[in-house]
């Protein structure tokens, strides 16, 4: 069962364009991470949101985590090539990780064409 | 050295076939994972272990099985190899310790081993 979504699944834009990514659950988050996976490497953490309403900013990208804790998104500024990749947003659910485990949004594939 | 080294990274092998995937680390951590990719579905975990004597399934358990032979060693086993299970698979780690009330639990991943089952 898919807990989390995501959209797009797919994004193919320009060098330069701005683009922004959902992530949505019918569930509360306790924390949302958002992860990016590049071509035969594991993914790689990207944030970590925490607060309802809370907005963090990574260089070009912000993200931005829901009032109600039930939905995100990740916003990219001037894309470049070097953004292309897969990108995962993972809901933990536990508070004090009594359980640990992180389930996965089923990613967005984003290709910056030059 | 990776802090996650997974062997192999790839794999080929056929219907019926047992195949064991190992997984090592050196971060030191408790906790440690192992989760499916197929395109479209992104990540499902298959089985996870929070130390040496505590294994648990996860979404998608049921063709694998796991063993934690050491903190730092999970291995995945398919007892026998179907072509549906042909996918990526990720092993990872992860430190409960340092998150603070937001439990957050983060996961340092593997390079990852693509299995195709003929």
């Amino acid at each position: 069962t898919q807990l989390l979504e995501q959209s797009p699944q797919f994004l193919s834009i320009q060098e330069g364009e701005n683009l922004t990514v959902y992530c949505n659950s019918s569930s509360v988050f306790s924390s949302l991470q958002w992860y990016r996976q590049e071509p035969g490497e594991g993914p790689v953490l990207l944030v970590t949101v925490v607060t309802g309403g809370e907005v963090k900013k990574l260089k070009r990208l912000t993200f931005q985590f829901g009032d109600a804790r039930k939905d995100s998104s990740l916003h990219i500024t001037a894309a470049q090539p070097g953004d292309t990749g897969l990108y995962l947003c993972a809901q933990s659910w536990e508070i004090y990780n009594q359980g640990g485990k992180l389930i996965f949004g089923q990613g967005t594939e984003l290709s910056v064409k030059p | 050295d990776a802090d996650v080294t997974q062997t192999p990274r790839n794999r080929i092998t056929k219907t019926g076939k047992r195949i064991m995937l190992e997984c090592s680390q050196t971060k030191g951590h408790d906790r440690m994972y192992w989760y499916r990719q197929d395109p479209g579905l992104g990540l499902r975990l298959i089985y996870y272990s929070f130390d040496v004597k505590d294994i648990n399934k996860g979404e998608i358990s049921d063709g694998y099985s796991v063993s934690r032979q050491a903190q730092a060693k999970f291995s995945l086993s398919l007892e026998s190899a179907i072509p549906n299970q042909t996918a990526l698979y990720f092993c990872a780690t992860s430190d409960p310790g340092g998150q603070g009330f937001s439990g957050a639990n983060v996961l340092t991943f593997g390079a990852g081993s693509r299995l195709t089952v003929l």
